[in-house]
């Protein structure tokens, strides 16, 4: 069974970092497709970051620059290392595998993990 | 630019049809897209993915009474048989070279 669990949220101040976790079991993250969505309070679903082997990784502009994709092939563990925390990144952080993967599949999500910038 | 457009709210009635839209801009009529529902509270739960020809494929659980087609730019999802817990956020997605978009979503509601 796919499950995907992050972890590592929190309160941050302005100007601090923070580096969420996303524990996966039933497959391999070094072989998918891998992203990193955002939903702000009373807002909608926002791309973040992916990472895929063969195009490597990727970031939505306001991150470039501040937040940084990576994963840990043998723990298969999706990291998102934030830096230069912004009030406006104040959001449910979600992980999900997906959407692409070079046919038909289902896109998996963890249950996302609260990060709060606050001074 | 890769944008996908949705309208902010539907409605219809307990047993009743609902076809919510979402759109992509003309220069990338033939991509695919997801379809995403988040009841309140809940995070997101994949619905299916639905290409250009109107083919798709549905995730784990996914009732029946969900489809998709598509037409042009567009790509609906067809929800009947209307049921209380279908009333929720549902979002459409999709992705490019090095990008990933998502809809602003549609609230819908079921009287």
């Amino acid at each position: 069974e796919v499950q995907l669990v992050e972890s590592g949220g929190g309160l941050v101040q302005p100007g601090g970092s923070l580096r969420l976790s996303c524990a996966a079991s039933g497959f391999s993250v070094s072989n998918n497709y891998m992203s990193w969505v955002r939903q702000a309070p009373g807002r909608g679903l926002q791309w973040v970051s992916f990472i895929y082997s063969p195009t490597g990784t990727h970031y939505e502009d306001s991150v470039k620059g501040r937040f940084t994709i990576s994963r840990h092939d043998s723990k298969n563990i999706l990291y998102l290392q934030m830096d230069s925390l912004r009030t406006e990144d104040t959001a449910v952080y979600y992980c999900a595998r997906g959407p692409y993967c070079g046919g038909d599949c289902q896109v998996n999500w963890g249950q996302g993990t609260l990060v709060t910038v606050s001074s | 630019q890769l944008v996908l457009t949705q309208s902010p709210s539907a409605s219809a009635s307990l047993g009743a049809s609902v076809k919510l839209t979402c759109t992509l801009t003309s220069g990338h009529s033939t991509y695919a897209i997801a379809w995403h529902q988040q009841q309140p509270e809940k995070g997101p739960r994949f619905l299916m993915k639905l290409h250009t020809d109107g083919t798709h494929f549905k995730g784990d659980g996914i009732p029946d009474r969900f489809s998709g087609s598509s037409s042009g730019a567009e790509r609906y999802l067809t929800i009947s048989s209307l049921q209380s817990e279908d009333e929720a956020d549902y979002y459409c997605q999709t992705w490019g070279t090095g990008i990933q978009v998502f809809g602003g979503g549609t609230k819908l509601t079921v009287l």
